[in-house]
C-alpha cells in the first residue's frame, strides 16, 4: 500500500523559502512513476506545482516555475520541494502525491502559513 | 495554458436525485481527465480517471463521460456520504484543476 508523508515548517516568514519532504512507503521511488506537489490555499480549489520522476526530470507549474525546485533522494525514497521569495499567497495546505496521470495516493497534506 | 471550467460551483440535491457536473476544457484535451472528490479536512480521492474509466473501489453510482472539451460527471443517486466538493483536473498539457463544486444535501 503507497503511503506518502509530508513534513516540513508550518510557519515560514515572507521573503523567505519554504522547504517541505514527502516521505513515500511501500513504493520504490526508484521504480518509476512520477511525484509531485499540489496546493490548496484556505477555502480555495487546488494547484498543481510541479511533478519530478526518479531519474531527476521535472516539469512545473509555469506560473510558479521561477520560484520553485522539486528534487529527489532515491536512497532515502522521498522527494522534496521548494519555494522561494515567499508571500501571504503562498499560504495553503501543500500535498505530495504519486503523479500516475491521475494523481492515485496522496498525503494528508501539511498547512504552511506564511508569516512574519 | 489550459483552463479548466467547471460548473456548477455549488449544488443542493436530494438524497436519492441523479446529480451532474460539467467540466469544460479550452482546448482538445482527448479523453486526458480526472475527477476527484474531496471531503473537509481531507486529501482529494480519485474517482473517475481517463474521462470515464472508474477507479477500483468506487461505488458504480459514480461516472464519466466527454472526450475533446466538454466532460460530464454524474452521481447516479446521491448518498449522504458523497457530501463533499469535486474537482475535474487535464493532464493533456501540464496540469490544471478546475474550481470545484461544492455538493450539499437539500
Amino acid at each position: 500500500q503507497v503511503q506518502l508523508q509530508e513534513s516540513g515548517p508550518g510557519l515560514v516568514k515572507p521573503s523567505e523559502t519554504l522547504s517541505l519532504t514527502c516521505a513515500v512507503s511501500g513504493y520504490s521511488i526508484s521504480s518509476g512513476y512520477y511525484w509531485g506537489w499540489i496546493r490548496q490555499p484556505p477555502g480555495k480549489g487546488l494547484e498543481w506545482i510541479g511533478s519530478i520522476y526518479h531519474s531527476g526530470s521535472t516539469y512545473y507549474n509555469p506560473s510558479l516555475k521561477s520560484r520553485v525546485t522539486i528534487s529527489v533522494d532515491t536512497s532515502k525514497n522521498q522527494f522534496s520541494l521548494k519555494l522561494s521569495s515567499v508571500t501571504a499567497a503562498d499560504t495553503a495546505v501543500y500535498y505530495c502525491a504519486r503523479d500516475d496521470a491521475p494523481l492515485r495516493y496522496w498525503g494528508q497534506g501539511t498547512l504552511v502559513t506564511v508569516s512574519s | 495554458d489550459i483552463q479548466m471550467t467547471q460548473s456548477p460551483s455549488s449544488l443542493s440535491a436530494s438524497v436519492g436525485d441523479r446529480v451532474t457536473i460539467t467540466c469544460q476544457a479550452s482546448q482538445d484535451i482527448s479523453n486526458y481527465l480526472n475527477w476527484y472528490q474531496q471531503k473537509p479536512g481531507k486529501a482529494p480521492k480519485l474517482l473517475i480517471y481517463d474521462a470515464s474509466n472508474l477507479e477500483t473501489g468506487v461505488p458504480s453510482r459514480f461516472s464519466g463521460s466527454g472526450s475533446g472539451t466538454d466532460f460530464t460527471f454524474t452521481i447516479s443517486s446521491l448518498q449522504p456520504e458523497d457530501i463533499a466538493t469535486y474537482y475535474c483536473q487535464q493532464y493533456d498539457n501540464l496540469k490544471t484543476f478546475g474550481q470545484g463544486t461544492k455538493l450539499e444535501i437539500k
